[in-house]
């Protein structure tokens, strides 16, 4: 079955540790996205890579870290710069161009204390 | 920037009854495409519907089908024949066409919570 799988679905973090959510696609896309999504609010795009070994910035970044090393793998990194880290984390995958829609993994659910 | 806008953060219908989520968006380009998307309580986001902007016709799914008018940078849902199932948070999404950097990104609306009454 292809598909993308994030692990693990729910974490727990205790406030100043950095912790790294998994992502991984067996869909053979090349880009790569990771999404934020907060109670009443739509998604927020964090990272996106559109080949391996590259990465660009989304909108709210800033707080966050990601690697490409794999077409496979995306890692999202929440540091301990982020402000307020807790929030439901989906990671997508597409085709990099046409009209072609992402796929979602199930998320992660990171809860900060 | 382009914005995508869902005014309506609820709606409810009788089940088998037909409802039709609002999604409009700014935009200054001329090729991009729409989708639509349904957020389950699993929270796994699924494709509803696309819609390519240099297409006319509408796109339909089954019970799904949109209403695009380009001149008006509208976008909405149509659901017929509502079924219990189709509970969900559903967000209307936005991408460019156009080859630049990081055009490939969605961008979401807010969201409308459907609920469907038995």
């Amino acid at each position: 079955d292809g598909g993308i799988t994030q692990s693990p679905k729910y974490l727990f973090r205790k406030e100043g540790q950095n912790v790294t959510l998994s992502c991984e696609q067996n869909l053979n896309h090349d880009a790569m996205y990771w999404y934020r999504q907060d109670p009443g609010q739509g998604l927020r795009l964090i990272y996106y890579s559109q080949i391996v070994n590259d990465f660009q910035k989304g909108d709210i970044a800033e707080g966050y870290s990601v690697s490409r090393e794999k077409k496979e793998s995306f890692p999202l990194t929440v540091t301990s710069a982020q402000k307020n880290p807790t929030a439901f984390y989906l990671c997508a995958s597409s085709i990099f161009l046409g009209p072609y829609e992402q796929y979602f993994g199930p998320g992660t659910r990171l809860t900060v204390t | 920037a382009q914005t995508v806008t869902q005014s309506q953060p609820e709606m409810s219908v009788q089940e088998a009854e037909t409802v039709t989520l609002s999604c409009t968006y700014d935009t200054s380009e001329s090729d991009y495409y729409l989708f639509w998307y349904k957020q389950p309580p699993s929270r796994q986001m699924i494709l509803v519907i696309r819609q390519e902007a240099y297409k006319q016709q509408n796109a339909t799914e089954n019970r799904f089908s949109v209403n695009f008018q380009k001149a008006a940078k509208s976008f909405s849902l149509k659901i017929s024949d509502s079924q219990l199932g189709d509970a969900a948070m559903y967000f209307c999404a936005y991408r460019s066409a156009e080859d630049k950097g990081g055009a490939q990104k969605l961008v979401f609306g807010q969201g409308t919570r459907l609920t469907i009454n038995p």
